[in-house]
């Protein structure tokens, strides 16, 4: 699976959008980008996936550069509840495979 | 309904200890995979069941880890002679193993400590 860089720290305003990237200049084309986080003494929670197009749910948007490069995730609307670790993890998408987490980003919502 | 849940909360024992460690899937999931979560660390993969088998267990750091799932649903993580290095939180999660984007769902951990 391909290696991801996230910085390991960021702060956003309560209310505003909270910008999250993540570079992955190895992903091969079967590769997806995934997105979790976990809030303090909870495990993992899954927010979105996406392989080239732009992808929007109800939690999230994932961006993908065109050379499938770099990805941002985007919170429209942070609240305090949004203050978790990110984390970004390439993987082909496909069946049921382990996850390869890194250090991921901590993402702290000021009010 | 029900997520994944993970039985013990918090487990405290002795150095060389034999500690078992529970986890119930979210029903009729077919794939369920055990990570370690050490302090300030992301969570790091142990191994992972489709069914019964284990499909990779090369995540298991030496043979005092071993993993059960007999009847296909509930898990077992079985840690023999317990070193102080152990201690971490155990995450479970299970997927619907279906072909097709695996979202996993995570239970809560249960968090070991080592004395």
């Amino acid at each position: 699976d391909a290696k991801t860089t996230q910085p390991p720290s960021m702060d956003c305003a309560e209310g505003r959008a909270a910008n999250l990237p993540c570079n992955h200049s190895t992903i091969s084309g079967n590769e997806y980008v995934y997105w979790y986080r976990q809030i303090h003494s909870q495990g993992p929670q899954y927010i979105i996936h996406g392989l080239k197009n732009n992808e929007t749910n109800e939690m999230a948007s994932l961006i993908i550069t065109e050379d499938r490069k770099s990805s941002t995730l985007i919170l429209p609307h942070a609240t305090l509840r949004d203050t978790a670790v990110y984390y970004c993890i390439v993987r082909v998408g496909w069946g049921a495979q382990k996850l390869v987490f890194g250090q991921g980003t901590r993402l702290t919502i000021n009010p | 309904g029900a997520g994944v849940s993970q039985t013990p909360s918090n487990k405290v024992t002795e150095k060389g200890k034999y500690v078992e460690l529970r986890c119930d899937p979210i029903s009729g999931h077919t794939a369920l995979y055990w990570y370690r979560q050490s302090l300030g660390q992301g969570p790091e993969f142990l191994i992972y069941f489709q069914g019964t088998g284990a499909a990779d267990d090369s995540g298991l750091p030496n043979d005092r880890f071993f993993a059960v799932r007999p009847e296909g649903s509930v898990s077992t993580l079985k840690i023999q002679r317990t070193e102080r290095g152990d201690s971490a939180v155990y995450l479970c999660a299970s997927s619907s193993g279906l072909a097709g984007v695996n979202e996993q769902f995570f239970g809560p951990g249960t968090r070991l400590t080592v004395l």
